[in-house]
C-alpha cells in the first residue's frame, strides 16, 4: 500500500496570503487528522475528519479550516497567514476506529510552510 | 482541556546506557500511543496501550500504561545510536480527542 502523501512538500508565502495543503490518506483509510508541528509548541492537533465530517477540533482560530472529500482526501486551508503560522503541517490517516481500540495513525512527510 | 505532559524534554546518554521518558495526562485516557520521529522525518507509530497496567515489549523497548490510565512510560535498554530521535506519547480520551506530549529528544553519544 502506498503511504500517506502530502502536497506540496515546501511552501513559502507572505503574511496575509492564504494557503491550501493537501493530504491523500492510505487507501481504505477514512480518517484524516491534521497537526501543526513547531519547535516551541510540539505537535498540536488541528482537526480530524471522518467520512467527510469534522469529528474533532483542536484549539486553533477560525483561520484554520479543513475539509474531506468523498475519496477521503483532505485539504486544510489557512487564511490571512501570520508569521507564527510557519510550521510543519502533518496529516495522519487511520482506518477510523473510535473508542479504546483507536486505530494506528500513519503520518505523511508533512508540508513545511514558511511565512515571510 | 486535556493536557499531556512529557518529561524530560531532552536526554543525552552514552551508547549502552538506558533511557526512559514519562507521560502524564491530566485526564483518564482511553488509550495511549507512542511515536518516534527521527531528525528531519515524520512521526512513526511504535505501539498502542489500551488496558490499565498494560506492559508491552518490543526488543529493547518496554512500554507501560499506568493503573489509573493517566500515565505511561517508554524505557529503552542499552541505547544504540539508531535510537536517536524524538519520542512522543499521544493520549486519546473517550471523546476521541488525541493530545500529543511535547516529546523527549534523545541523543546518543557513541
Amino acid at each position: 500500500k502506498a503511504g500517506v502523501t502530502q502536497t506540496p512538500r515546501y511552501l513559502i508565502k507572505t503574511r496575509g496570503q492564504q494557503v491550501t495543503l493537501s493530504c491523500s490518506p492510505i487507501s481504505g483509510h477514512r480518517s484524516v487528522s491534521w497537526y501543526q508541528q513547531t519547535p516551541g509548541q510540539g505537535l498540536q492537533f488541528l482537526f480530524e475528519y471522518f467520512s467527510e465530517t469534522q469529528r474533532n477540533k483542536g484549539n486553533f482560530p477560525g483561520r484554520f479550516s479543513g475539509r474531506q472529500f468523498s475519496n477521503s482526501r483532505s485539504e486544510m486551508n489557512v487564511s490571512t497567514l501570520e508569521l507564527g503560522d510557519s510550521a510543519l503541517y502533518l496529516c495522519a490517516s487511520s482506518s477510523g476506529g473510535t473508542g479504546a481500540h483507536r486505530e494506528t495513525q500513519y503520518f505523511g512527510p508533512g508540508t513545511r510552510l514558511l511565512v515571510l | 482541556g486535556q493536557q499531556v505532559m512529557q518529561i524530560p524534554q531532552y536526554q543525552h546518554v552514552q551508547e549502552g546506557e538506558d533511557f526512559t521518558t514519562y507521560c502524564n495526562s491530566s485526564t483518564t485516557l482511553s488509550n495511549i500511543q507512542w511515536y518516534k520521529q527521527r531528525p528531519g522525518g515524520h512521526p512513526v507509530f511504535l505501539i498502542q496501550l489500551v488496558k490499565s497496567g498494560e506492559v508491552k515489549k518490543q526488543k529493547r523497548l518496554t512500554f507501560q500504561f499506568g493503573e489509573a490510565k493517566k500515565n505511561s512510560s517508554l524505557h529503552i535498554t542499552a541505547t544504540q545510536t539508531t535510537d536517536v530521535g524524538t519520542y512522543f506519547c499521544a493520549g486519546r480520551t473517550n471523546a476521541g480527542k488525541s493530545t500529543f506530549g511535547d516529546g523527549t529528544t534523545l541523543t546518543v553519544k557513541p
